[in-house]
Formats: structure tokens, sequence, C-alpha cells
């Protein structure tokens, strides 16, 4: 198995330009998490899904943010429009149980400037 | 100036040496935890869970110690390598959340 593939591994784009990080879970895997990571918060839990369907999207810090997963193999987390501050790295991870651990992604760098 | 951001906490050690990474939890409902490891320029990685029921699990060169009476669990490393030098996050589990909360994370430098 690949692992969770995540694109792109870099992005870096002008502040008002719309983005998207796209994630591909582990085969099997029921639930798929977006997490943000900076030196400021940490790991942040933005939201997650349990067979393709959202269950807390609490943590998505504006309306700018928004999350889809059409099918089981593939999610998207777009940024519109982006800010400076939504620079971070972010990450998508997938499990087939919470309570076997989560599988992370490389992660996707995002410098908005 | 003033520093912003969080402030990890730290752990040095020498190459060969033990490690031990300590996390406190906070919800004494959590009945599964898990460390996991974070290399530069990676996600983070799995290394090793308990149960609540359990208080000592082991797994290769690492040993998780789970204390449910001060809300604590610790991750001990045994003859640490320079490629252990990361950031350790403790996660717990609540049951019926659905989710993982994971810790701010531990740095650990091995120096050889």
């Amino acid at each position: 198995d690949a692992g969770v593939i995540q694109s792109p591994r870099h992005e870096v784009t002008e502040m008002g330009q719309e983005v998207t990080l796209r994630c591909k879970p582990i085969s099997g895997h029921n639930s798929l998490f977006w997490y943000r990571q900076t030196m400021m918060r940490g790991l942040e839990l933005l939201i997650y899904f349990n067979n393709n369907v959202p269950i807390d999207d609490s943590g998505m810090p504006e309306d700018r943010f928004s999350a889809k997963m059409p099918n089981a193999s593939f999610s998207t987390l777009k940024i519109q429009p982006s800010e400076p501050r939504d620079s971070a790295v972010y990450f998508c991870a997938s499990s087939s149980s919470t309570y076997y651990g989560y599988t992370f992604g490389s992660g996707t760098r995002l410098t908005v400037v | 100036g003033e520093s912003v951001g969080l402030h990890l906490p730290t752990l040095s050690v020498q190459e060969g040496d033990n490690s031990i990474i300590n996390c406190a939890y906070s919800n004494s409902a959590s009945d599964y935890f898990i460390w996991y490891k974070q290399e530069s320029g990676k996600g983070p990685q799995f290394i090793i869970d308990i149960r609540s029921n359990m208080d000592k699990r082991q797994g290769q060169r690492v040993t998780v110690l789970l204390n449910k009476t001060v809300k604590h669990l610790s991750l001990q490393i045994a003859a640490t390598q320079p490629g252990d030098s990361a950031v350790y996050f403790c996660a717990e589990v609540i049951p019926h959340a659905g989710k993982s909360t994971f810790g701010d994370g531990t740095t650990l430098t091995v120096k050889p």
C-alpha cells in the first residue's frame, strides 16, 4: 500500500487565490482527518469524515475553509480566498478505526504570500 | 524580544542512553492512547498504543507506561539512536468520540 497520498507537496500562492489540497486515504480506511500544523498552534484537527460523511467540522477556522469527500478514495480541503495566516503544513490522515491509530500523509506545505 | 508559538518540552540525550518522554492527558474517560513520532518534513507516524485496561506495553526498543490515577503516559526508548531524533506526540481517545486528541509534542534530540 502506498499509504496516504497528499498533493501537492508544496504550494505557494498569492493572497486571495483559491487553494485546493487533495488526499487519497488508504483503501479500506473509513475515517479521514484533515489537520493543520503551525509553530503557533501545533497540530489542529480541522475536520473529520466517517464513511465519507463529515462528522465534526468544529475545527474549521472560517467559512473560507471547506472540505469534501465525494467518495471513499478522495478528499479535498479548499481555502477560498487564501490569506497569509493560512500558511501552514496541512496533513491528511486515515484510519480503519480510532482504536488503531492514524496513518498520516506527508503533508502539503502551504505558503500564502 | 518575546518569542511566540508553542514552547514544546525538549529532551536531549546522548546516543545509547535511554529516553523517557512524558505526557499528561486530559480526560479520565479516555480508554486508548497512542504515541506518534514526527520526523522533520514528515507526517506523524504511529509508534505504539496502549488500552486503558493495561499499564504497560512493550514494543521493539519502546515501552509505554500508563498511570490512570494521575492521568500520565510515558514513552521509554531504549538505547536511543540518532534516528530517534524527532517530535513525539501522545494522543488520547475518548470512547465514542470518533477521533484522537493530540498533545503538544516533545522534541527529542539525540547527541552522537
